[in-house]
């Protein structure tokens, strides 16, 4: 089965620096890959997410680019401010058209992110 | 958006009792909905799938007969945690996806503490 590893653990930078967490995944058939941050005690909020057939997504202060080849996607959030700490997960599913079922989404261990003011 | 609701938001319950928590897709009809438990500082772990209409897919590990879960309509599926013992405790969050979609729309999850 899909197996997701996310790296680093933790990570902490200053105000306004950039973040980037990374992912890697191992099944090559997955072709969905959101990103969530869950603050503590709440629900995962999807951030971004990409889809196979595109290299790269971005939406403001956030993107995420994929290298299909290399089995790996990244989260870029730059301008970091002190409301973007919390938890930040990967994910990967093989999509709501495998087998013809929904497609399970496999996490990675999360990212706990720090801004420092 | 896609709102998906869990209830309740919190429970106590004595060791030995079961538990129900409902997951409800309340703007959309969900194909199907997906189970997960979470533990303090880590991952989502996928316990189970469930369509509607069909026996849910448990993951490797979890026992089907102690988290009973019955997906009766394309708006509910419920989790009953059976015979709950303290390590049961966690963190139990639902999501569902729209007919042919890509993303899952996940519930406030349930805090669930056997004491």
């Amino acid at each position: 089965g899909e197996n997701v590893e996310q790296h680093p653990s933790t990570l902490s930078v200053q105000e306004g620096d950039s973040a980037v967490i990374k992912c890697t995944y191992s099944d090559s058939a997955s072709n969905y890959f959101p990103w969530y941050k869950q603050e503590l005690g709440k629900r995962p909020q999807l951030i971004i997410d990409i889809r196979s057939n595109v290299g790269e997504k971005k939406d403001q202060r956030i993107a995420v680019t994929l290298n299909k080849t290399a089995k790996h996607f990244s989260l870029h959030i730059t301008e970091t401010q002190p409301e973007d700490s919390a938890v930040y997960f990967c994910a990967a599913s093989l999509g709501p058209y495998y087998g013809g079922s929904q497609g399970n989404l496999i996490f990675g261990k999360g990212t706990k992110l720090s801004v420092k003011p | 958006g896609a709102v998906v609701s869990q209830h309740p938001s919190r429970v106590i319950c004595k060791s030995g009792t079961s538990v129900k928590i409902e997951c409800r897709s309340l703007d959309f009809q969900a194909t199907t909905m997906f189970w997960y438990r979470q533990f303090p500082k880590q991952s989502l772990m996928l316990m189970a799938t469930s369509n509607e209409g069909s026996k849910a897919t448990y993951e490797q590990g979890v026992e089907k007969d102690k988290f009973l879960i019955n997906h009766a309509s394309l708006t509910l599926s419920t989790l009953t945690v059976t015979s709950a013992h303290p390590e049961d405790s966690s963190f139990y969050i639902c999501s569902a996806d729209a007919i042919a979609g890509f993303e899952q729309y996940f519930g406030p999850g349930t805090r669930l503490t056997v004491t």
